[in-house]
């Protein structure tokens, strides 16, 4: 089945504890990139990749990082987590080189931190 | 910066009613995408709008792009329960390779 999954799908951790959310699509897809969604902000683009070792920042980059090693994986790295990035993040996937082709969205992962 | 702004920020209807969210960019788009996220959900593709003045249909969803290319709406004829969720837009202006998403416009119906 042709899905973007993504992991954790919860996660509750602490202030300034390294973590990772690993993203991952079997699509042959492009493109990927994080978003993040807070109430009544909608989805902000937080980085995003076009392809293998080419990742650019989104409207949202600080205090993430990002990286692509293959076409398939696109984690997302929170060196130092601080409370304002609790959210709902989620990963997206498409096949062409360009957010203007259709996204495909991951399940999310809700991330609190404390 | 470019912003797509939506509104309303939230719908109620009774089952049966229509419903209709609008989008608005101060500058021309080069095409805008709608998406619909079901609560608990991931959002998920509708459709894509490209040409000016262009009007799509799937069943109950008429999907409008303006003439100017700086609006869109989406109109639900007949709502039903299962088209809770809420709905946003998303916009690619000229010149750039982003997609900015509207706020959003949550539509709950009640039976």
């Amino acid at each position: 089945e042709a899905q973007v999954t993504q992991n954790p799908r919860y996660l509750i951790t602490v202030t300034g504890k390294k973590l990772t959310v690993t993203c991952s699509q079997n699509m042959n897809h492009e493109y990927m990139s994080w978003y993040r969604q807070d109430p009544g902000l909608g989805l902000r683009q937080i980085y995003y990749s076009m392809n293998v070792e080419v990742t650019d920042k989104g409207d949202v980059p600080e205090g993430y990082k990002v990286s692509r090693k293959e076409k398939r994986n696109f984690p997302l790295i929170l060196e130092s987590p601080s409370p304002n990035q609790t959210s709902l993040y989620f990963c997206a996937s498409s096949l062409y080189p360009g957010s203007t082709d259709t996204q495909y969205f991951g399940p999310g992962t809700r991330l609190t931190v404390l | 910066g470019q912003q797509v702004m939506q509104i309303p920020q939230y719908q109620h209807v009774q089952e049966g009613e229509d419903f209709t969210t609008y989008c608005n960019s101060s500058t021309t788009l080069s095409n805008i995408q709608w998406y619909k996220q079901r609560p608990g959900g991931h959002p998920v593709f509708l459709i894509q709008l490209v040409k000016s003045g262009e009007v799509k249909k799937q069943k109950r969803l008429t999907f409008q792009f303006g003439e100017a290319k700086k609006n869109s709406s989406l109109h639900i004829t007949a709502t039903q329960t299962t088209d809770v969720g809420t709905y946003f837009c998303a916009g690619v202006f000229y010149n750039t390779d982003k997609l900015i998403f509207g706020t959003g416009t949550r539509l709950q119906v009640f039976p």
